[in-house]
């Protein structure tokens, strides 16, 4: 199975709403990450988890909280959003974060509006 | 500071012929660069990987050259058909952190 799910695949919310973005991986990868994506722009690294511990936070807004409750699922918490997070947000993972191995296995997307 | 260049444009090309794409970096070193491809509202999906000793990977009808001189690597796509039709991002890691970065992309539209 190499396949990443990501629910919902949709989501609208207020920017007074709370939500929560689920990514699920069974590969037994150890490198998880969120990406968020503007229509035409590259993917931008947000978070990674290494081993269930957070490894990297790209200086993103606290309004964003990230975990991972075990190796195979990472959640993304939304509070208090803006227009402007409106994009595609992207989970991946890999099998680990070294140079062992760099192919990331992306989920499909959940593309949020924020109104 | 470090950038990766892929050609904004749109590459249009007939079915059948050979698509070429480019991604251009500048003050990188890496020791891998990676292809994607992307469907419109959907995650990429890793096509080829090639290492900074390689010059050339093949996979089926891709090709993938790697010039750490020119710092420069080139996707083909032979024998292109209308379902290659995809946006195809470069990616290549940032030296001190082995998370790669990516490129804009570039679409690529096949008409039969």
């Amino acid at each position: 199975d190499t396949e990443v799910t990501q629910t919902p695949k949709h989501l609208v919310m207020g920017m007074t709403n709370k939500k929560s973005l689920k990514c699920e991986q069974h590969m037994g990868h150890r490198a998880m990450y969120w990406y968020k994506q503007k229509a035409k722009k590259p993917p931008e690294l947000m978070f990674v988890y290494s081993y269930e511990k957070l490894s990297i936070n790209e200086s993103v807004p606290s309004r964003f909280s990230p975990e991972c409750p075990n190796s195979s699922l990472l959640n993304l918490h939304l509070h208090a959003l803006q227009p402007e997070d409106s994009a595609l947000y992207l989970c991946a993972s890999s099998q680990t974060m070294d140079r062992s191995s760099y192919e990331q296995y992306f989920g499909p997307g959940t593309r949020l509006t924020v109104t | 500071s470090q950038k990766i260049e892929q050609n904004s444009e749109a590459l249009n090309i007939q079915e059948g012929k050979t698509a070429t794409l480019t991604c251009n970096y500048t003050n990188y070193s890496p020791a891998y660069l990676q292809w994607y491809r992307q469907d419109p509202g959907r995650g990429p999906v890793f096509l080829l990987l090639i290492r900074e000793n390689e010059k050339e990977k093949r996979k089926e009808r891709l090709k993938v050259t790697f010039d750490t001189t020119l710092k420069q690597s080139l996707f083909h796509i032979t024998a292109s058909q209308p379902a290659d039709s995809a946006t195809y991002l470069c990616a290549l890691d940032s030296g001190g952190s082995y998370i790669p970065t990516f490129g804009r992309g570039t679409s690529l539209i096949v008409h039969p």
